[in-house]
């Protein structure tokens, strides 16, 4: 069973500093990796897809890559911003379309 | 994006009561839908896949008698929380995949369920 870990599980940052946040997964055969944003009580907005082809994906400050070889995937926010405060959620994608979730990273971006 | 509506987005019911929420594809058909639930401080875990004119396939440890499912067209699938109790309080999540043939999962706003 497919098992998807992200690390930190939480990270607070001042405004404008670059981040990173990790994922990482133990079984590399996924169909596709996909990077959402969850905030307090909402559902979940979809970030970046990256299909187990390609190895990044780019949105504004958002770039995400990854190394299925490996088993991880990263999600880079560049300049980040208070409104970047949410938990990221990574999810992995397998043959029959079910995801499989880490337990996402709380992120706080203080002004 | 494709876009997913869920109803109710909020539903607060009596133990012993059961509970309707609907999953709709707007802009696009989908032949698979899948439910999801979330409780607090917790990932979202998968409850079961809905395909669309066949039974749903429930995860290990999901109910199917309680957690009744039904895609009866393209666009909808149903999710019926039967019975609930305080322990079935939850927020509960559809997604499906967008037409675009991608890969890419888009999700509703989500039903959060209080059971008193």
């Amino acid at each position: 069973k497919q098992e998807v870990t992200q690390i930190p599980a939480a990270l607070s940052v001042p405004e404008g500093e670059n981040l990173v946040l990790n994922c990482s997964f133990t079984d590399s055969a996924i169909y596709n990796l996909q990077w959402f944003r969850q905030d307090p009580g909402k559902g979940l907005t979809s970030l970046l897809l990256i299909q187990s082809s390609q190895r990044e994906q780019t949105s504004g400050r958002l770039n995400a890559s990854l190394d299925k070889s490996s088993g991880r995937s990263t999600l880079y926010i560049a300049a980040s911003q208070p409104g970047d405060s949410a938990t990221y959620l990574c999810a992995v994608i397998d043959s029959g379309y079910a995801l499989n979730f880490g337990k996402g990273t709380s992120l706080l971006v203080t002004p | 994006g494709a876009v997913v509506s869920q109803h109710p987005s909020r539903v607060i019911c009596k133990s012993g009561t059961s509970v309707k929420i609907e999953c709709r594809s707007l802009d696009f058909q989908a032949t698979t839908m899948f439910w999801y639930r979330q409780f607090p401080k917790q990932s979202l875990m998968l409850m079961a896949t809905s395909n669309e004119g066949s039974k749903a396939t429930y995860e290990q440890g999901v109910e199917k008698d309680k957690f009744l499912i039904n895609h009866a067209s393209l666009t909808l699938s149903t999710l019926t929380v039967t019975s609930a109790h305080p322990e079935d309080s939850s927020f509960y999540i559809c997604s499906a995949m967008g037409g675009a043939n991608t890969g890419e999962l888009f999700f509703g706003e989500g039903s959060r369920l209080t059971v008193l």
